[in-house]
């Protein structure tokens, strides 16, 4: 079946530094694939997504690129604030249907 | 409302008990998700709503859950008699449905089975 596995958290970066949450999926067909973010005490929101293969989501300095030949959708951000502090989930809906399937969810902590 | 509205924001009952909670889309939106979100399984798909019809209820865990949605709109999930590993946060989406369309969460319902 389809499924959807990412890297451990926490993730502890000081402000500014580089960011890479890695993401791999299992699915048949043609999934779509999307980042979620819950930041402390709101409700999931979507950060991104992409459709197709070599598709970049992109969204408040956040990219992920639809990699099917590795299975991928890692999130990066060039420069993370204290304000990205949250849980982020990788999903996947796979082709035909219309549930999503996420990941674990990786915790970002961001100090100044 | 603006956005997904669940009640109710947290719920305690005691092993054995039914409980009720209710999810009340973005209006216009004919598809509506619960997903559960507990320590132990992450975040999973319970059922799927199209309109009032459910064509998709794998992710439900056992006959213990169900859940109807009337008029197109408000959906009430249903535990009975339940157990302590029901506790979880209860999340609902809705969208307008067709498989390109964004969920949008509710704040969810965090359930405690004592």
């Amino acid at each position: 079946g389809n499924s959807v596995t990412q890297m451990e958290g926490p993730v502890t970066l000081s402000e500014e530094a580089f960011l890479t949450i890695n993401c791999t999926y299992t699915a048949t067909g043609y999934p779509s694939l999307f980042w979620y973010v819950q930041y402390p005490g709101e409700g999931l929101q979507l950060l991104l997504k992409a459709t197709k293969a070599d598709d970049k989501g992109s969204n408040k300095g956040f990219e992920a690129t639809y990699r099917k030949e590795t299975t991928s959708f890692h999130l990066e951000k060039g420069s993370v604030q204290v304000s990205d502090s949250a849980v982020y989930f990788c999903a996947l809906r796979g082709q035909g249907t219309d549930k999503l399937i996420f990941g674990t969810g990786t915790r970002l902590q961001v100090f100044p | 409302g603006a956005g997904v509205s669940q009640s109710p924001s947290n719920k305690v009952t005691e092993k054995g008990k039914d409980v009720e909670l209710r999810c009340d889309p973005i209006s216009g939106h004919t598809a509506l998700y619960w997903y559960r979100q507990s320590l132990g399984q992450g975040l999973e798909f319970l059922i799927y709503f199209q309109g009032n019809s459910a064509p998709d209820k794998s992710g439900l865990p056992s006959d213990r859950f169900s859940a109807e949605r009337t008029g197109g709109s408000v959906s009430t999930l249903t535990i009975q008699r339940t157990q302590q590993e029901d506790s979880a946060v209860y999340l609902c989406a809705s969208s307008w449905g067709g498989q390109g369309n964004e969920q949008f969460f509710g704040p969810g319902t965090r359930l405690t089975v004592l």
